[in-house]
């Protein structure tokens, strides 16, 4: 009875590689984000999806692409990973923000190490 | 820019005192202010919140003061015990939220 679940859990690749990560909530949220933990702990937004509408994009390098095939879902692709993509990156997800800022549910995280 | 400043980054006391973690935000815009707890390897939870009409709210041993005018909040939980270590983000936004850098809570038996 997962509420806000990702995959893989672990991420372990090779510099230069291409790799995705699947978020999805079966809590009936519009809005979904992706979220950056370097290894200081510091949590930084990157995107955010509302019903599939991209509302927040953050200074992230090109290389990061995030796609929303519905409101449950929200993935994220990274093309050519570097030695400092390695972080643990949480999808979360809220009701509509509109005027107002709902709570965020993350997810279990996904720890990527770039060798 | 946006800007969440939070203190102390290390906190460490005895089971049974208080703790009390301090968070200012710059963008007066913000309405909804967050704590977060992180336990190692684990996900980031909810433990309070609090919104920009309301100066304090209190849940059991845990309680949140917000300060508009000077634009700071604070968490202070009562009571401490082990199981209360961990990390503690604070985040002000509205609709976008900026976190803090985090505060490691160590609970002395």
């Amino acid at each position: 009875d997962t509420a806000v679940s990702q995959t893989p859990k672990y991420l372990v690749t090779q510099m230069g590689n291409d790799k995705s990560i699947k978020c999805e909530q079966n809590l009936g949220h519009d809005t979904m984000y992706w979220y950056k933990q370097d290894s200081k702990k510091f949590l930084k937004i990157m995107f955010s999806y509302n019903n599939k509408e991209l509302i927040i994009n953050e200074t992230v390098p090109n290389r990061f692409s995030p796609k929303s095939p519905d409101k449950a879902h929200l993935n994220l692709h990274i093309n050519s990973l570097e030695l400092g993509d390695s972080a643990v990156y949480f999808c979360a997800s809220s009701r509509p923000t509109g005027k107002s800022t709902d709570t965020q549910y993350f997810g279990p995280g996904t720890r990527l190490t770039v060798l | 820019g946006e800007n969440v400043e939070q203190h102390p980054s290390t906190l460490s006391v005895q089971e049974g005192d208080s703790a009390v973690i301090k968070c200012t935000y710059s963008d007066s815009a913000s309405n909804y202010f967050p704590w977060y707890k992180q336990e190692l390897g684990k996900r980031p939870q909810l433990i309070i919140d609090i919104r920009s009409n309301v100066g304090e709210k209190k849940d059991q041993r845990i309680a949140v003061t917000l300060n508009k005018t000077a634009k700071h909040f604070s968490l202070h939980i009562t009571e401490t015990q082990p199981e209360d270590s961990a990390v503690y983000f604070c985040a002000a936004g509205r609709g976008k939220l900026i976190f803090g850098q985090g505060t490691t809570l160590q609970v002395k038996p």
